[in-house]
């Protein structure tokens, strides 16, 4: 069974339109998150919600849109692509705490393309 | 806000002990993590502290000193397959809002 699954696995598309990529986790977590990973593999949190809720935005431009439907899912709507946004987008999850310390589980990535 | 900061790159040879060093500066810390990322793949979780001392898993373990800012990861028995890259994570915040912020990562190569 697949933890944390994301769709599509690659995502090859031209300047100017408009994507989605999915992604869905069977854990029961609460919070779940987008990160971008750029061709230095910088690895940078993008947004996280918790129970649907949005919980962080790090100044990602508002053409990037997620949406938590419930809290398995959590999807990320892109508009007017760029060619700056060609990366490696990971979706993750973890079951938050008060006290922390709950790993984050990742999903497989989406590498995404804008020629 | 957090500074991660942790060498770029390292080698070492098949069997031997290598050494990741990871210096933070942040406000608000509840934890370190340490993932470990083969090329093309997810990262995958090795190891978390958030007391003082070593956490150690089979071949893997992880010293934090808070006063310091400073975390490792000491690989034992080097195998060709810990090629990979290793990134050091820093959970800050409590309650309802915490946030892990990730290092650049050091790539290993293991070699023969």
């Amino acid at each position: 069974d697949t933890a944390v699954s994301q769709t599509p696995k690659y995502l090859v598309t031209q300047m100017g339109n408009d994507k989605s990529i999915k992604c869905e986790q069977n854990l029961g977590h609460d919070t779940m998150y987008w990160y971008k990973q750029d061709s230095k593999k910088f690895l940078k949190i993008m947004f996280s919600y918790n129970n649907k809720e949005l919980i962080i935005n790090e100044t990602v431009p508002n053409r990037f849109s997620p949406k938590s439907p419930d809290k398995a899912h959590l999807n990320l709507h892109i508009n007017s692509l760029e060619l700056g946004d060609s990366a490696v987008y990971f979706c993750a999850s973890s079951q938050e705490t008060l006290a922390g310390g709950n790993e984050q589980f990742f999903g497989p990535g989406t590498r995404l393309t804008v020629l | 806000g957090q500074n991660i900061d942790q060498p770029t790159e390292m080698t070492a040879t098949e069997g031997a002990i290598v050494q990741i060093n990871c210096t933070y500066q942040t406000s608000g810390f509840n934890g370190l993590f340490w993932y470990q990322q083969h090329a093309g793949e997810a990262p995958t979780f090795l190891s978390y502290n958030v007391l003082d001392g070593l956490e150690e898993k089979g071949r893997f373990s992880s010293f934090l000193s808070r006063s310091k800012g400073y975390s490792y990861l000491l690989l034992k028995e080097l195998q060709m397959k810990d090629s990979a890259s290793y990134l050091c994570a820093v959970r800050e915040g409590f309650g309802g809002y915490q946030k892990v912020t990730f290092g650049t990562g050091t790539k290993l190569q293991v070699i023969p």
